[in-house]
């Protein structure tokens, strides 16, 4: 069983600041997906990572994958209110047919 | 047009009772599933569904039974709820078996037991 661990918990800043959550584990894994939850909502499907190293970026928000594929970073600059969310890591690996998700990272960004 | 949606979207009911909460997708996607998240925010996968067929079932008290009647829908029944219940449910769909291409989530269903 895998251990996969989403750091940190709470994050609450200030609109304009930058932050970076991040998404580790013990084990290998073949991708990693992220999602967002706004709050009253489900999870979005944000990207998918697939190669070791791989950065993606997403208006002003940067995924990275980490070389050894076994971690992943989430990386928002210029945080805005309406990035406010759950953040969710999804790795992918062992069972193909279940995504199995992290705790999350729960944002908050104020005005 | 909601591509997965689920109702009701709030259930408020006593221990004891039977209730069910529906979901329907409109993604042609041939995969649906059930997962539970609780107060923490802790996201858990419950049943999955392959075109009608079971294909997941984790650790689940038999009070919840899944039916899938096609492959655009999936129903979630529990009997005699219990306080532990609580919690918001969540139906997903993804386009096959494989986690490859991602879950398209409902909002959700936020099951309060009193």
């Amino acid at each position: 069983t895998q251990l996969l661990e989403q750091s940190p918990q709470f994050l609450s800043i200030q609109e304009g600041e930058n932050l970076t959550v991040y998404c580790n584990s013990s084990s290998v894994f073949s991708s990693l997906q992220w999602y967002r939850q706004e709050p009253g909502e489900g999870p979005v499907l944000l990207v998918t990572v697939v190669t070791g190293g791989e950065v993606k970026k997403l208006k002003r928000l940067t995924f990275q994958f980490g070389d050894a594929r076994k971690d992943s970073s989430l990386h928002i600059t210029a945080a805005q209110p309406g990035d406010t969310g759950l953040y969710l890591c999804a790795p992918q690996g062992g069972s193909n047919y279940k995504l199995t998700f992290g705790k999350g990272t729960l944002l908050t960004v104020n005005p | 047009d909601t591509a997965v949606s689920q109702t009701p979207k709030y259930l408020v009911t006593q221990m004891g009772n039977d209730k069910s909460i529906k979901c329907e997708q409109n993604l042609g996607h041939d995969t649906m599933y059930w997962y539970k998240q609780d107060s923490k925010k802790f996201l858990k996968i419950m049943f999955s569904y392959n075109n009608k067929e079971l294909i997941i079932n984790e650790t689940v008290p038999n009070r919840f039974s899944p039916k899938s009647p096609d492959k655009a829908h999936l129903n979630l029944h529990i009997n005699s709820l219990e306080l532990g219940d609580s919690a918001v449910y969540f139906c997903a769909s993804s386009r096959d078996r494989s986690t490859n291409y991602g879950y398209t989530f409902g909002s959700g269903t936020r099951l309060t037991v009193v």
